[in-house]
């Protein structure tokens, strides 16, 4: 059964400071692995989508990173803004046979808070 | 642009009365799906569909129904059964299994 775990669940830091959010997933049959952004009370916005024959996609001021083998998968958020703040979740869509294949994994959510 | 449109963003329901969450999508996907977000939780999956006028039943089904009569929508039912439906209600899409998912900006239900 695959789990999707991201630690830690609330994170605080100054604004400017680059900071690395973490995912890990227990099962390395995956499909692709996508970050997400939500911001209270509203929907959940794509930030990175990473295909398992890739490494890292980037966007911006955001790089993410993956690493079947282990298991892991990284958001890297380099000179953090105030508007950065918000819930960062993780997904994995994991291989399999059926209607399995159609469904994503969601981890529980890093609620990130950047002070000004 | 295409995205996903959810309608209403906020629903109120009275005790023992049906209500209907309205999802639709221009993005030409094929599959759509139904969550759940409670306050301090992550995403359940109440609904799923790969294709038109098929469905399958998530982790969290029982007290809802959908139709999947059109490939751009796919409503969400939440009936009586339902015993506590108050939470945050956000559809999804995607066109494959290499896809990511797109999510729609959510309805808010509560009981009254």
């Amino acid at each position: 059964k695959q789990e999707v775990t991201q630690i830690p669940a609330a994170l605080s830091v100054p604004e400017g400071e680059n900071l690395v959010l973490n995912c890990s997933f227990t099962d390395s049959a995956i499909y692709n692995l996508q970050w997400f952004r939500q911001d209270p009370g509203k929907g959940l916005t794509s930030l990175l989508l990473i295909q398992s024959s890739q490494r890292e996609q980037t966007s911006g001021r955001l790089n993410a990173s993956l690493d079947k083998s282990s298991g892991r998968s990284t958001l890297y958020i380099a000179a953090s803004q105030p508007g950065d703040s918000a819930t960062y979740l993780c997904a994995v869509r994991r291989r399999g046979g059926g209607s399995s294949a159609s469904k994503i994994i969601f981890g529980s959510g890093t609620r990130l808070s950047i002070r000004p | 642009d295409g995205g996903i449109t959810q309608s209403p963003k906020y629903l109120f329901r009275k005790e023992g009365q049906n209500v209907t969450l309205s999802c639709e999508q221009n993005l030409n996907h094929d599959a759509m799906y139904w969550y759940r977000q409670d306050p301090g939780q992550g995403l359940r999956l109440i609904y799923y569909s790969q294709i038109v006028n098929d469905f399958q039943k998530g982790d969290i089904a029982e007290g809802y129904s959908v139709s999947r009569e059109k490939k751009e929508s796919f409503p969400l039912t939440v009936t009586s059964a339902q015993k506590n439906p108050t939470a945050f209600y956000l559809c999804a899409s995607s066109s494959g299994t290499g896809d990511g998912y797109t999510f729609g900006s959510g309805t808010r239900l509560t009981v009254v």
